[in-house]
């Protein structure tokens, strides 16, 4: 198994562009979670999904759209780049059937907005 | 409403020496506690986590964590720290998020080991 991966591992934007940051997991995970990491301030959650075509904010969803069309992939758009959104973005996927498991997190995207 | 404290944002501790690192959680209901660790430019991997039962929880590279309801804390520990074990400590509690089965892990802000010859 490959587990969590993400797509690009490094990006760098200018203010006003958009980009779809991937993620896939090839573990039949129903639930996919996007995070962001900033200094000091741990990982906040984006958006999460709990299963194909369901998906809810987070406490940090604006600027940011998802949707899950498949088991396997949840991409994060970003529709308009801000500076603000310089950051470390994670996905994790994890298996609903204990309520609140192990989550398995990709290596990161590393993305700057100039 | 549900945080974690992690109170140290670093740590520096000699190699062979043992080691305890803080987390205090907010959560009204009963926790799932987690423990991850990141390396530089890694991604987050779970060391150990607490759903129930015994309070005493082993889990990889040596390490264990003790959940104390009393004191909301689950701090976690090691005998003898390794050169390698230099990373970011993350504590996390998994709470249940609004009614549509989501949930979530907050995370504290995490502690950085640094281990010294």
């Amino acid at each position: 198994n490959a587990g969590v991966t993400q797509t690009p591992k490094f990006q760098v934007l200018k203010t006003g562009q958009s980009m779809t940051l991937q993620c896939a997991q090839d573990m039949n995970h129903e639930y996919m979670s996007w995070y962001r990491q900033d200094p000091g301030m741990g990982l906040r959650l984006i958006h999460y999904s709990v299963g194909a075509g369901i998906t809810d904010q987070g406490e940090v969803p604006n600027g940011y759209n998802v949707s899950r069309s498949t088991t396997e992939d949840f991409p994060l758009r970003l529709l308009s780049a801000a500076p603000s959104q310089t950051s470390v973005y994670f996905c994790a996927s994890s298996s609903l059937l204990r309520g609140t498991d192990t989550q398995y997190f990709g290596p990161g995207t590393r993305l700057t907005v100039l | 409403a549900q945080s974690v404290t992690q109170p140290d944002i670093h740590i520096t501790v000699s190699e062979g020496a043992s080691l305890e690192l803080r987390c205090n959680y907010s959560y009204g209901a009963t926790p799932y506690l987690f423990w991850y660790v990141q390396s530089p430019g890694q991604g987050l991997q779970l060391l150990l986590k607490y759903f129930s039962g015994d309070t005493l929880v082993q889990g990889i590279k040596g390490f264990e964590a003790e959940f104390k309801r009393s004191q909301s804390s689950f701090n976690l520990r090691k005998p003898s720290v390794h050169w390698s074990d230099a990373a970011e400590y993350f504590c996390a509690v998994g709470v249940k998020w609004r009614n549509t089965g989501g949930f979530k892990t907050i995370f504290g802000a995490g502690t950085r080991l640094f281990v010294k010859a």
